[in-house]
């Protein structure tokens, strides 16, 4: 079963609008990441949040994580056409040892309307 | 940071043929996987590819239709088996990069199969 669930599904917004991506999850992490994707292509690491940091930033993005209710926000701030894309959260699970493997949300499809 | 080559970028194949896509790391990863987004979803772990031994492949998927080789720490094949339509996706490799953040993708295989 999917670990992330991102909402909502799509976001339609103008230029110059922020835009905020929600994800949830299920069991301990270690860590959070965000990725972009442009139509169909490969992934963009965007940002790594760990399970003990709350906030992090770089450039126009913002994340926040709060384990306590298991989710994560992924805020762009002042956004462009080229942001247009589809946003993944992805985690790996806390096992108690090394996991590297990454589950995936659904991801949201971001429009940015010039 | 790394660049993992991926190719073919995209094919079209006739149903009952196999297909092998190759991904070439300019650096050296500790880890590989291989992962598969049917149209419009998110990404499903297929396997992770294990230098110098079999693959460690994920429920519901088998080395019998998606061999996996990785003879070095830089490059992975996948080998999509006997195609069908339903395995008509994108395919995308990924890796962790020794003292990087995140995991590095290729920029993904779409696949079609007819």
């Amino acid at each position: 079963s999917q670990q992330g669930e991102e909402d909502p599904q799509a976001l339609s917004i103008q230029e110059g609008e922020n835009a905020t991506m929600n994800c949830s999850y299920k069991t301990s992490i270690n860590n959070l990441q965000w990725y972009r994707q442009n139509s169909g292509r490969g992934l963009v690491h965007l940002i790594l949040i760990r399970s003990n940091e709350r906030e992090k930033h770089s450039g126009r993005l913002r994340v926040t994580l709060d384990t306590s209710k298991k989710s994560s926000s992924l805020l762009i701030t002042a956004s462009r056409a080229a942001d247009t894309a589809s946003y993944f959260c992805a985690t790996d699970k806390d096992s108690g040892g090394s996991n590297y493997k990454l589950t995936f949300g659904k991801g949201t499809l971001l429009t940015v309307n010039p | 940071s790394a660049v993992i080559s991926q190719k073919p970028s995209r094919d079209i194949c006739q149903r009952g043929t196999s297909l092998t896509i190759q991904c070439q790391v300019d650096s050296q990863v500790t880890m590989m996987f291989w992962y598969r987004q049917q149209p419009g979803q998110s990404l499903t772990l297929i396997a992770t590819a294990n230098q110098g031994s079999e693959a460690t492949y994920e429920s519901g998927f088998v080395i019998d239709k998606f061999p996996i080789s990785r003879p070095n720490l830089t490059f992975s094949t996948l080998t999509v088996s006997n195609m069908s339509p339903e395995d008509s996706s994108i395919y995308l490799c990924s890796g962790i990069v020794q003292g990087s953040y995140g995991y590095t993708f290729g920029s993904g295989t779409r696949l079609t199969v007819v």
